[in-house]
């Protein structure tokens, strides 16, 4: 079973602060990872992905990055956090041979 | 055109109806098919595949179209918990998966 742990819950930053947010994946070796967002009242917005340790993909420029420490590790950070950055994160993951996404439980980020 | 869209309702029903949701993609080459629940401020979670034949769970039926790149979900006899928003899913292997923006169906009694 594909179990993603996903903390903190909920955020609350102020402009220009820094973000880092962690996920971590057990059941799945070698899993493909997500980090989305949804802003309030739009959909889910695919940020980044990672196929292997180092190997990240971003698929929206912007103030937001990721890293792949190890296999089951994905990390979220900003330098500088944006009025616009506020929204609801969530990891995912895919097994290999699985086009299903699970998703953590997420973490609400309001940034005021 | 969006990649994948989905009327956002809200869609108000009464316990026990039956309602259906629609959802129409844009590529062609899409080769898999979800439809996800995500209640409020939490994450979204599988409800079931769509196949090419059609396929049902319980009280949900789901049906893909691939002439008109159109999926549908079926729910019969609604009940309160059904209260969600429901995310169409549209695939192929090798790429990210594309989200619906959702349809909200809020049940009453």
């Amino acid at each position: 079973s594909q179990t993603i742990h996903q903390w903190p819950a909920t955020l609350v930053q102020p402009v220009g602060s820094p973000l880092s947010l962690e996920c971590t994946v057990e059941g799945t070796s070698n899993p493909n990872l997500y980090w989305y967002r949804q802003a309030a009242g739009r959909g889910l917005q695919l940020l980044f992905y990672s196929v292997g340790i180092g190997q990240i993909s971003s698929e929206v420029p912007q103030n937001l990055s990721a890293s792949r420490p190890q296999d089951r590790q994905f990390i979220l950070s900003s330098k500088k956090l944006l009025l616009s950055d506020s929204g609801f994160y969530l990891c995912a993951q895919k097994g290999p041979t699985n086009e299903k996404l699970f998703f953590g439980s997420g973490t609400q980020l309001s940034v005021l | 055109r969006k990649e994948v869209e989905q009327d956002p309702g809200p869609f108000n029903v009464p316990e026990g109806a039956t309602v259906a949701f629609n959802c129409t993609y844009s590529n062609s080459a899409s080769q898999s098919f979800f439809w996800y629940r995500q209640d409020c401020r939490k994450e979204p979670k599988l409800l079931m595949s769509v196949y090419s034949s059609g396929n049902e769970d319980g009280r949900f039926t789901a049906q893909l179209n691939r002439a008109s790149q159109y999926i549908s979900l079926l729910i019969r006899d609604s009940k309160l918990s059904d209260s969600a928003t429901y995310l169409c899913v549209v695939t192929r292997t090798g790429y990210a998966l594309n989200f619906g923006k959702g349809t909200s169906l809020l049940v009453t009694p």
